[in-house]
């Protein structure tokens, strides 16, 4: 089975912050990357889908890259509503999450 | 507007079995696979299983085989996850959520709540 790492489990940051959430997949890929946001007592939110592709109404603040393993979540000029936990998930083989980054305001 | 309504939260006793609804509507069912994910409380997520609604096809997660049974009423478009011989271990929220054009899932349901108590 395909691992997801995300390497932190929680970061303080500030409104404005430019933030970046690392994921890590035990083997290659190959784009099959997607992100979600999860406020509490919610469902998750897709965001990204293909590593890269914003989904329909989704801030243009938001951003996903990378390639092979490793992936990337940006979010420019961090906004009190972005304020959640943040999964990634890996669907090259079979389905699975990582542990999630939860983003709390200092 | 792509809906998917999940039944209300259960509390069961160990041992027994339960059974979650998730009903559709806005897209036609037979045409996208639904899966089951599990977050335990302040946990992360798990995925349990898909199921294809237009040919019955499944595939499970190897930690929930025996644990978790999915089914379909294409008739209602409905997806059904039961749970067998419930232990704390199984107390969670439950999650239907359907792939988009990709197997990415787009859509997902508010959840439900599962209890496992004496």
């Amino acid at each position: 089975d395909i691992q997801m790492t995300q390497s932190s489990s929680s970061f303080s940051v500030s409104l404005g912050d430019r933030v970046t959430i690392t994921c890590k997949a035990s083997e290659d890929i190959y784009n099959r990357l997607a992100w979600y946001q999860q406020k509490p007592g919610n469902a998750p939110r897709l965001l990204i889908s293909g590593a890269t592709s914003l989904e329909t109404g989704v801030p243009s603040r938001f951003s996903g890259s990378g390639s092979g393993k490793d992936y990337t979540l940006s979010i420019t000029s961090l906004q009190t509503e972005d304020v959640a936990t943040y999964y990634c998930q890996q669907y090259w083989s079979t389905w699975t999450f990582g542990g999630g980054t939860k983003l709390e305001i200092k | 507007e792509v809906q998917l309504q999940q039944s209300g939260p259960e509390l069961v006793k160990p041992g027994a079995s339960v059974k979650i609804s998730c009903k559709t509507s806005g897209y036609t069912f037979t045409e996208y696979t639904m899966h089951w994910v599990k977050q335990s409380h302040g946990k992360s997520l798990e995925w349990i299983g898909g199921i294809n609604p237009n040919n019955g096809g499944t595939s499970y997660n190897q930690k929930f085989k025996g644990k978790a049974t999915l089914t379909v009423d294409k008739s209602s478009s409905t997806a059904y996850m039961e749970l067998r011989s419930l232990t704390s271990e199984d107390s969670a929220v439950y999650y239907c959520a359907r792939t988009g054009t990709g197997a990415w899932f787009a859509y997902w349901g508010q959840g439900t709540l599962v209890t496992v108590s004496a």
